[in-house]
């Protein structure tokens, strides 16, 4: 299974942009790229999936060069609201990878 | 339309009773995971259905942890014995597993509590 390991934690203010890498050195042809967001006291909610080059949604970017050995979750103009702990993880059924494995995610404080 | 839901939302048990948690997976999902979160911690894979069929259960810390999904759809998570290192978040997630790129929904949670 493709490990994942990102900061544990990073600040930022209101109104910057906020770019999150992770690395993921073993992975597999098949496996995608995912990021969850997670706020307390809920579970962890998708926020944007990508397999190479560059994938945006209305919530974010994400940037996974060609080596695909790391990829990076751009937060454009944070507001306090996107304070929480978000998680990388690698995998997809296709390869296999069906015990998609949680780190210890990156958490954001958005300061005011 | 709904989400995943878990039940109940909290559990307060005493140390040596069986517990039983409840998933109730999106309409139509074929995917069905179990996971464990501690305070402060990433969600721990505990287990995995494809369907009725539990494909990995490597996550599972001992003999008094089980899970069962017999029709499919809604999946019991069932812990013996409770100690209070059982005591956490468990948390269920269903895809739809019907292309290879599926993302997790997740329900809200049960709160385990040992004493």
């Amino acid at each position: 299974l493709a490990k994942t390991t990102q900061p544990i934690s990073m600040d930022s203010y209101e109104g910057q942009e906020v770019n999150i890498t992770c690395s993921h050195n073993n992975i597999a042809t098949n496996d995608y790229i995912t990021w969850y967001q997670q706020f307390p006291s809920q579970g962890p909610r998708f926020i944007i999936q990508g397999y190479k080059t560059k994938v945006t949604n209305e919530v974010a970017s994400l940037f996974i060069p060609a080596d695909r050995k790391s990829s990076t979750l751009s937060l454009p103009r944070v507001s306090l609201s996107d304070t929480a702990v978000y998680y990388c993880l690698v995998g997809a059924p296709t390869s296999g990878t069906y015990k998609y494995i949680f780190g210890t995610g990156t958490r954001l404080k958005v300061l005011a | 339309g709904a989400g995943v839901s878990q039940s109940p939302r909290y559990k307060v048990t005493k140390r040596g009773q069986d517990v039983a948690l409840r998933c109730d997976p999106i309409s139509g999902h074929v995917s069905l995971y179990w996971y464990r979160q501690a305070l402060g911690q990433g969600p721990e894979f505990l287990t995995y259905f494809n369907y009725e069929a539990q494909q990995d259960k490597s996550g599972l810390p001992n003999d008094r942890f089980s899970a069962e999904r017999p029709e499919g759809s809604i999946s019991t998570l069932t812990i013996q014995r409770t100690e209070q290192r059982d005591s956490a978040m468990y948390r269920c997630a269903s895809s739809s597993g019907s292309s290879y790129n599926s993302p997790l929904h997740f329900g809200n949670g049960t709160r385990l509590t040992v004493t």
